[in-house]
């Protein structure tokens, strides 16, 4: 079956770096998606990683390793406002998205 | 661009009435149209996807008469809920894909705002 799974909480200090991981096993791949949610809003793209190595996209960067079926999302320099939900997401041979349970990341002053 | 909008933002309704949630691409034509629905601190679950002109695939579990999906043009998906229920309380969203004719990337899904339906 097609599966997603990335940790339910993670807390992390204000200025500091945090990593949050996400295997995958999915029926053919095309790809993988991080989202940003807020509570109460809808999701916001962040990154899509499609061949293996590291994205940097400002403070944010996401890496993928295809053999492996691993991404994970670094958040640098964290601020109040990046605490959210963040949703890994594997698009399977079908370009349907899989979708993960979310990390809620908790950023404390 | 890639600009998605739903209507209404917020929803309330009486038990047994039904409700109609619109979602619109303003600037780019979706060839492909998600519905899902997220409960209190749940992930997102996919209801239906929808191709313009042609009938949405629902999820297994979703009920197709009771969730009706129409995506009769290329910029507007409907989701009209039918004898709502104080359990199909919720917060409904759509996302929308470009296709690979256009400008845009045409695996990202853009998402709208989503709606929040409450049923009392």
């Amino acid at each position: 079956g097609q599966n997603i799974d990335q940790p339910t909480e993670m807390t992390a200090t204000e200025g500091a770096i945090v990593q949050i991981n996400c295997t995958y096993q999915t029926s053919g791949f095309n790809g993988l998606f991080w989202y940003q949610q807020h509570a109460g809003e809808a999701p916001t793209f962040l990154s899509y990683n499609v061949l293996d190595g590291l994205e940097e996209k400002g403070r944010f960067s996401s890496f993928l390793s295809r053999s492996k079926g691993y991404s994970y999302l670094l958040l640098k320099e964290l601020q109040m406002k990046d605490s959210a939900s963040y949703l890994c997401a594997a698009m399977d041979s079908n370009y349907q998205l899989i979708w993960g349970a979310g990390t809620k990341l908790i950023i404390k002053p | 661009g890639a600009v998605v909008s739903q209507h209404p933002s917020r929803v309330i309704c009486k038990s047994g009435t039904s409700v109609k949630i619109e979602c619109r691409s303003l600037d780019f034509q979706a060839t492909t149209m998600f519905w899902y629905r997220q409960f209190p601190k749940q992930s997102l679950m996919l209801m239906a996807t929808s191709n313009e002109g042609s009938k949405a695939t629902y999820e297994q579990g979703v009920e197709k008469d009771k969730f009706l999906i129409n995506h009769a043009s290329l910029t507007l998906s409907t989701l009209t809920v039918t004898s709502a229920h104080p359990e199909d309380s919720s917060f409904y969203i759509c996302s929308a894909r470009e296709g690979e004719q256009g400008p845009h990337s045409p695996y990202e899904q853009y998402f709208g705002p989503g709606t929040r339906l409450t049923v009392t």
